[in-house]
């Protein structure tokens, strides 16, 4: 999986609690994404970073937030779960976005329940 | 919004056949179109892509095939093996924006 993982790999939580999901990567690539994949909607981006600090909103971003205060780690924040927020997320990186580099390589994954 | 159109939802092929996945898109901005292969309990895997400035891409045993005028682009899988089942997704992205996915094709291979 290209130098990435991710943590938890499940997590299940109850209505209302906070819950971090940490991505980590050693391929100091400047791109990275949260994606959640959902039967019959395919992946969806959540969120992703440009650079350390840098973010911004993807297609299904509300009731998630982000930060990435080094390179190698994004993290996702559900500030208060809800059961629409059971899904299995995914983290991608890629070294640029144009020519050979916007391949994007993605974590195993973290399937997240929520009661 | 979906932008890319994905079909069928499922297939089931027998061992050395030859099946196709099908993607419509209606942005005619879009220049990258991949194709991504994901294994149960895995992420997934970058197959094949392909620009727009070509009508047709093969590694090995996949092709994508392009059509610019349709707005469709599809991926062939020849000699299909039972190492192929997996769920297929095409996707999509213009310049600097963000790859958009299809729904997925689960494909079932047969012995």
């Amino acid at each position: 999986d290209a130098g990435i993982t991710q943590s938890p790999r499940h997590k299940v939580t109850e209505t209302g609690t906070p819950v971090t999901l940490r991505c980590h990567q050693t391929e100091n690539h400047r791109y990275m994404y949260w994606y959640r994949q959902d039967p019959g909607h395919g992946l969806r981006l959540i969120h992703y970073s440009y650079g350390v600090k840098d973010t911004d909103k993807g297609e299904v971003s509300d009731g998630y937030s982000v930060s990435r205060s080094k390179t190698e780690d994004f993290l996702l924040t559900l500030e208060s779960a809800t059961s629409s927020q059971t899904s299995v997320y995914f983290c991608a990186i890629s070294p640029g976005t144009s020519g050979v580099q916007e391949t994007q390589y993605f974590g195993p994954g973290t399937r997240l329940l929520v009661l | 919004q979906q932008q890319v159109k994905q079909s069928p939802q499922s297939l089931i092929v027998q061992k050395g056949g030859i099946s196709i996945i099908n993607c419509a898109y209606e942005n005619t901005a879009f220049d990258y179109f991949p194709w991504y292969q994901q294994f149960p309990g895995k992420g997934p895997a970058l197959l094949i892509a392909i620009r727009p400035d070509v009508s047709e891409k093969k590694e090995g045993r996949f092709t994508i095939s392009f059509n610019k005028s349709a707005k469709q682009f599809s991926l062939h899988i020849m000699d299909s093996q039972p190492g192929d089942s997996a769920t297929y997704f095409c996707a999509a992205k213009s310049g600097f924006q963000k790859l958009v996915f299809g729904t997925g094709t689960r494909f079932l291979v047969s012995p």
